[in-house]
């Protein structure tokens, strides 16, 4: 069964640095997603991905978070300058269409110190 | 926000007996409803769904339950496995037909199956 990656699996960084957390969605899926959850908290949603543009953000997802799927397979979700807050697991997802079931990657733990 | 609520935070429930998790809703536009299963350090995996048109999908052990004039569902899991024990999520989205639709989330039951 075909599955979503994610990586690093764990990414530690300094306060203020740029993370970029990757994921290689199932082929031919079409709609991406990036969903956080931080510790002990609901997963929430940040940002959905179609046709190369953003289709929905999240409040959580401000001038510092930015999304790409720059050679048409790697879905990436950069942090510019990262703040405490922002530890959390990262999860992405993708669906073949819009109907259709969202699929998770394992996801990126994020802590920031 | 709490357009989705999992009012149980653990359920605990002995090998072979049902296992029945909760979830309420406040949002009406939302007309697809799914629960997922999560392991720690996994992702979330998918286990069942129901579109708002049904108000019953059964999947081998799993079912699920949708009452919409309650704005409640429901998972029934039948007998219960320990390998079933897990968070699970239940989750909803408005509007698919019309593009890439955000999931919400509630706060996850953590399933304890006893042998």
């Amino acid at each position: 069964e075909p599955e979503v990656t994610q990586t690093p699996s764990h990414q530690v960084t300094q306060m203020g640095q740029e993370v970029i957390l990757r994921c290689v969605p199932i082929s031919n899926h079409l709609y991406f997603y990036w969903y956080r959850q931080i510790l002990g908290q609901k997963v929430e949603f940040l940002v959905s991905f179609y046709n190369n543009e953003i289709s929905e953000k999240s409040e959580i997802f401000d001038d510092q978070f930015s999304v790409e799927r720059p050679d048409g397979s790697n879905f990436t979700l950069k942090i510019r300058s990262t703040k405490l807050e922002d530890s959390a697991m990262y999860f992405c997802a993708n669906q073949l269409r819009a109907t259709d079931t969202q699929y998770f990657g394992p996801g990126t733990r994020l802590t920031v110190l | 926000d709490q357009q989705v609520k999992q009012n149980s935070p653990s359920l605990s429930v002995q090998e072979g007996r049902i296992s029945i998790l909760n979830c309420d809703y406040t949002n009406s536009m939302f007309d697809y409803f799914l629960w997922y299963k999560k392991y720690p350090a996994e992702g979330p995996t998918f286990l069942i769904s129901i579109s708002s048109i049904k108000d019953k999908n059964e999947d081998g052990r799993f079912t699920v339950f949708l009452n919409k004039s309650a704005k409640h569902l429901s998972l029934h899991i039948v007998p219960s496995q320990p390998g079933d024990s897990a968070v699970y999520f239940c989750a909803a989205s408005a509007g698919a037909i019309q593009g890439a639709q955000k999931l919400v989330f509630g706060q996850g039951t953590r399933l304890t199956i006893n042998p």
